[in-house]
């Protein structure tokens, strides 16, 4: 079983619209999650992290934890162009490491 | 400006070279991190260091070689005994334990000709 699995996608949304984005994890003790942006060749830029059960917002993001589920989503409001990527949840584990999801493509369709 | 800086930005290694990668940070960050990735996979742990002096492999440490005799440096080596080496690496840091994240460089692309 994968640590950190996200749906691999290609999500399409239209300009406008909400993309919601999902990862489940398989540490039940992991307590930190971050959402990282790549664009295409070049490296990931962290966008939103996220410790507490709930919601937090940032702008047009908003990212959700249930660890009880032992799931974490990203919501993008009012997608915009800018916003096609792919966006990496990542865990951080007890040993202090990262472990990355695979990642979800977005394209936002003009 | 403090950040992680990786060069050069694009290397091409011919059969049977070794090559080395330079990864630089001056955000007094303890830890730092190689990854691999390659086209339309996600990130792959390389090696790791948490500590000046020590390092740890990741799940993908055969036909790498790292040092850390500085806190800023944590350059990788591809050696020729990875059959292939092509890929995006990708360097990282992070301090106090991670709770914030990794900071990415800007990555090397590694082509083998």
């Amino acid at each position: 079983q994968k640590e950190v699995e996200q749906n691999s996608g290609p999500l399409s949304v239209p300009e406008g619209a909400i993309a919601s984005l999902n990862c489940t994890y398989s540490d039940r003790g992991s307590q930190s999650f971050f959402w990282y942006r790549q664009y295409s060749g070049k490296s990931p830029e962290l966008i939103m992290f996220i410790y507490s059960n709930g919601d937090k917002e940032d702008g047009r993001f908003t990212a959700q934890l249930n660890k009880a589920s032992q799931y974490v989503s990203l919501l993008i409001r009012d997608s915009q162009p800018s916003d096609s990527a792919t966006y990496l949840c990542a865990v951080l584990a007890n040993d202090y490491k990262l472990s990355f999801g695979a990642g979800t493509t977005v394209t936002v369709r003009a | 400006d403090g950040g992680i800086t990786q060069s050069p930005k694009y290397l091409f290694r011919k059969e049977g070279q070794n090559v080395t990668l330079s990864c630089e940070q001056n955000l007094n960050h303890d830890a730092m991190y190689w990854y691999r990735q390659d086209p339309g996979q996600g990130l792959r742990l390389i090696y790791y260091s948490q500590i000046v002096n020590d390092f740890q492999k990741g799940d993908i440490a055969e036909g790498y070689s790292v040092s850390r005799e500085k806190k800023e440096s944590f350059p990788l080596t591809v050696t020729s005994a990875q059959k292939n080496p092509t890929a995006f690496y990708l360097c990282a840091s992070a301090g106090g334990l991670a709770s914030y994240g990794y900071t990415f460089g800007s990555g090397t692309r590694l082509t083998v000709v």
